[in-house]
C-alpha cells in the first residue's frame, strides 16, 4: 500500500548546491505535481505533468526542474539552491478525473536551504 | 490568477459542537472541483472532502459537510459534532480546468478544539 513516496523526508542543503527530491506512485496514475508550502500559507503548485515526456509550469516555476521519464517518477530537481527555496514539498498524483478521492499526496519533504 | 479566500486565520470551537469554516474562490470556468484538505500537526495532507461544480447536493462524508453556494462562489466545510481530534489547519483548494492535481489552495484555517 506503497501510494506516492516521496524521498528524502528531510534534507539541509548548502547555498548553490544541487539536489532532486524522488516522487515515486505506484498507482499508474498519468497526472503528477509538485507543490511547495511555506510558513502560514497553503501549497503552491510548483510543475506538473499530464504523462509520460509532458511537463509544465505551475505557479512558482523559478530554480526548479522536472521530467517524467516514465508514469511512476517524476522527480524534482534544485539545481543551484537557494535560501528562498527552504520549504515543504508534497508531491501529488491523480488518475485525472476532478473527484476528490482519485487525489493523493506524499508525506512531504522538508527542506532547508542554509 | 485564480484566488482562494479563506478569511478565518484562527477558529475555536468546543468539543461536540459543529464549526464552519469559510472558502469563496474566484473563477469564470463552469467546470471546477472544490476540495477540503485536513494538515495535521504532522505535516500530511489528508483529503476530507469533494464537491464538483455541477454536483446538484451539497456532497457529505461523515462528520464534514460542504455548503456549496455556486452563485456566490463559496463552498464552506462544516464539521459537526467536533473532536479533539480535529485540531488541525484546514485547506480549501479548487480545480480549474484540466486535471485534478492542478490545485490552488487557500492560505488555511487552524481549527483548535477545546474541551
Amino acid at each position: 500500500n506503497a501510494g506516492v513516496t516521496q524521498t528524502p523526508k528531510f534534507q539541509v542543503l548548502k547555498t548553490g548546491q544541487s539536489m532532486t527530491l524522488q516522487c515515486a506512485q505506484d498507482m499508474n496514475h498519468e497526472y503528477m505535481s509538485w507543490y511547495r508550502q511555506d510558513p502560514g500559507m497553503g501549497l503552491r503548485l510548483i510543475h506538473y505533468s499530464v504523462g509520460a515526456g509532458i511537463t509544465d509550469q505551475g505557479e512558482v516555476p523559478n530554480g526548479y526542474n522536472v521530467s517524467r521519464s516514465t508514469t511512476e517518477d517524476f522527480p524534482l530537481r534544485l539545481l543551484s539552491a537557494a535560501p528562498s527555496q527552504t520549504s515543504v514539498y508534497f508531491c501529488a498524483s491523480s488518475s485525472g478525473s476532478r473527484s476528490g478521492n482519485t487525489i493523493y499526496f506524499g508525506e512531504g519533504s522538508w527542506l532547508t536551504v542554509v | 490568477a485564480q484566488k482562494i479566500t479563506q478569511t478565518q486565520p484562527g477558529m475555536f470551537v468546543q468539543e461536540k459542537e459543529a464549526v464552519t469554516l469559510d472558502c469563496t474562490y474566484d473563477t469564470s470556468d463552469p467546470s471546477y472541483g472544490l476540495f477540503w484538505y485536513k494538515q495535521p500537526s504532522s505535516g500530511e495532507m489528508i483529503f476530507l472532502i469533494y464537491q464538483g461544480s455541477y454536483d446538484q447536493q451539497n456532497a457529505t462524508e461523515g462528520r464534514y459537510s460542504l455548503n456549496f453556494q455556486k452563485a456566490r462562489k463559496s463552498a464552506n466545510l462544516v464539521i459537526s459534532a467536533s473532536q479533539l481530534g480535529d485540531s488541525a489547519m484546514y485547506f480549501c483548494a479548487v480545480a480549474y480546468t484540466g486535471t485534478a492535481s492542478k490545485l490552488t489552495f487557500g492560505t488555511g484555517t487552524r481549527l483548535q478544539v477545546t474541551l
